[in-house]
């Protein structure tokens, strides 16, 4: 069985700080992992995902992740945080099918 | 990428009667797939919806709560039968786009669903 986990259920931070939010899973092999974000109201949008290949992936919005296959994780990232992107960050694997495998999110709350 | 609509975006309903959710894309899509979001929680699959065939419903879901219809490749619905407060969730639909595997998913913007 696979599943997602994301530590951190409420994470706040300064505009213009750096962000980081966690994500492990458990998966037999490599999976595919996602990032969405979800507004107040809004449905999930996809934020960037890692198929294979470099292990750094870039995003939309200023976000990037990282894979590191020895610790099983698929951190996002982003260098400098805006108000606007106060939201929730459901990380996400599949093993190849279409059946998504969600983490439990983290709220992001921006402080100005 | 596939833009997809929901209707409503949002209802109350009182319980036992049942809300039908309509999903829209704006493209021709193999495989539709419904989620529930409950009151702080993850996004949990209900079932996933092909054009001609039976919907495939995951494991504590079933047809007769939440029957699903897909008549064509751009269009599916899910209905919430006898409904309970239980039930208040966002649902939402999706789709998988792309030429090969793994697909991404594109979701819609969901139904605020609350169950008095």
């Amino acid at each position: 069985a696979q599943s997602v986990t994301q530590p951190d259920i409420h994470i706040t931070v300064s505009e213009g700080a750096s962000l980081e939010l966690r994500c492990n899973y458990s998966y037999g092999a490599t999976p595919y992992l996602f990032w969405y974000v979800q507004s107040p109201g809004q449905g999930l949008q996809l934020l960037l995902k890692y198929f294979s290949g470099d292990t750094l992936v870039q995003g939309i919005k200023g976000f990037e992740a990282e894979f590191k296959r020895s610790q099983s994780s698929f951190n996002l990232r982003k260098p400098s945080v805006h108000w606007s992107d106060a939201a929730e960050y459901f990380c996400a694997i599949t093993g190849g099918g279409n059946k998504l495998t969600f983490g439990t999110g983290t709220q992001l709350k921006v402080e100005l | 990428s596939a833009v997809i609509s929901q209707k409503p975006s949002r209802d109350i309903c009182q319980r036992g009667t049942s809300l039908t959710i309509q999903c829209q894309v704006d493209s021709q899509v193999t495989m539709m797939f419904w989620y529930r979001q409950q009151p702080g929680q993850s996004l949990t699959l209900i079932a996933t919806a092909n054009q001609g065939s039976e919907a495939t419903y995951e494991s504590g879901f079933v047809i007769d709560k939440f029957p699903i219809s897909r008549p064509n490749l751009t269009f599916s619905t899910l209905t919430v039968s006898n409904m309970s407060p239980e039930d208040s969730s966002i649902y939402l639909c999706s789709v998988d786009t792309g030429t090969s595997r793994p697909y991404e998913q594109y979701f819609g913007p969901g139904t605020r669903l609350t169950v008095t």
